[in-house]
């Protein structure tokens, strides 16, 4: 199967800073990535859908002002969390897809956030 | 009534056991529908996708009926590597561009020696 990679795999920062996390797909473009966050024994929630070239598209409750997603190129798409506070602490993933519909997204391994 | 509904467990089998996996989900314009596992703190890992007439693969079983909106897993001859969390997972839209997944909470399998 394809390969996403994340970067950093975790981090711990201090409340009020930015966190950039970068999601490439080594040997695909991918056309569409998607960002997910999962809470401690919760399921994996979707934040946003973001397609190469265009402005993302955010789920309802999902602050896109404090969650900003680029998608500059077709193998790259990066979520910074702005002005991190302790309950954006989260496991974080990314995946992508090539296709336009129904195709399989392939998952980077994930980011640790850790807001202190 | 949630998007995708899973029996949490956890599932204790004992090793060569065969053990089946429920789902149902809410919307009914979803078309692609799949399997995955989750392994302690790792990102899913696609197990299989479902399609209306079954599919296998291996030991791994997946039905999926339209009409009760339900999906199923079985593993036959279960192994110690088949431990971990399965997530039902369900598109968000019925097409036209890619849609981002919606996750079932997930079922913990535990198999014991």
């Amino acid at each position: 199967g394809a390969v996403v990679s994340q970067h950093p795999s975790r981090v711990i920062c201090k409340s009020g800073t930015s966190v950039k996390i970068e999601c490439r797909s080594l040997d695909f473009q991918a056309t569409t990535m998607f960002w997910y966050r999962q809470f401690p024994k919760k399921s994996l929630m979707l934040m946003a859908t973001s397609n190469e070239g265009s402005k993302a598209t955010y789920e309802q409750g999902v602050e896109k002002d404090k969650f900003l997603i680029n998608h500059a190129s077709l193998t790259l798409s990066t979520l910074t969390v702005t002005s991190a506070h302790p309950e954006d602490s989260s496991f974080y993933i990314c995946s992508g897809t090539s296709g336009g519909g129904g195709e399989t997204q392939y998952f980077g391994p994930g980011t640790r956030l850790l807001v202190l | 009534r949630k998007e995708v509904e899973q029996d949490p467990g956890p599932f204790n089998v004992p090793e060569g056991a065969t053990v089946a996996f429920n789902c149902t989900y809410s919307n009914s314009a979803s078309q692609s529908f799949f399997w995955y596992r989750q392994d302690c703190r790792k990102e899913p890992k696609l197990l299989m996708s479902v399609y209306s007439s079954g599919n296998e693969d291996g030991r791994f079983t997946a039905q999926l009926n339209r009409a009760s909106q339900y999906i199923s897993l079985l593993i036959r001859d279960s192994k110690l590597s088949d431990s971990a969390t399965y997530l039902c997972v369900v598109n968000r839209e019925s097409g036209g561009g890619a849609d981002g997944l919606t996750f079932g909470k997930g079922t913990h399998l535990i198999i014991q020696p």
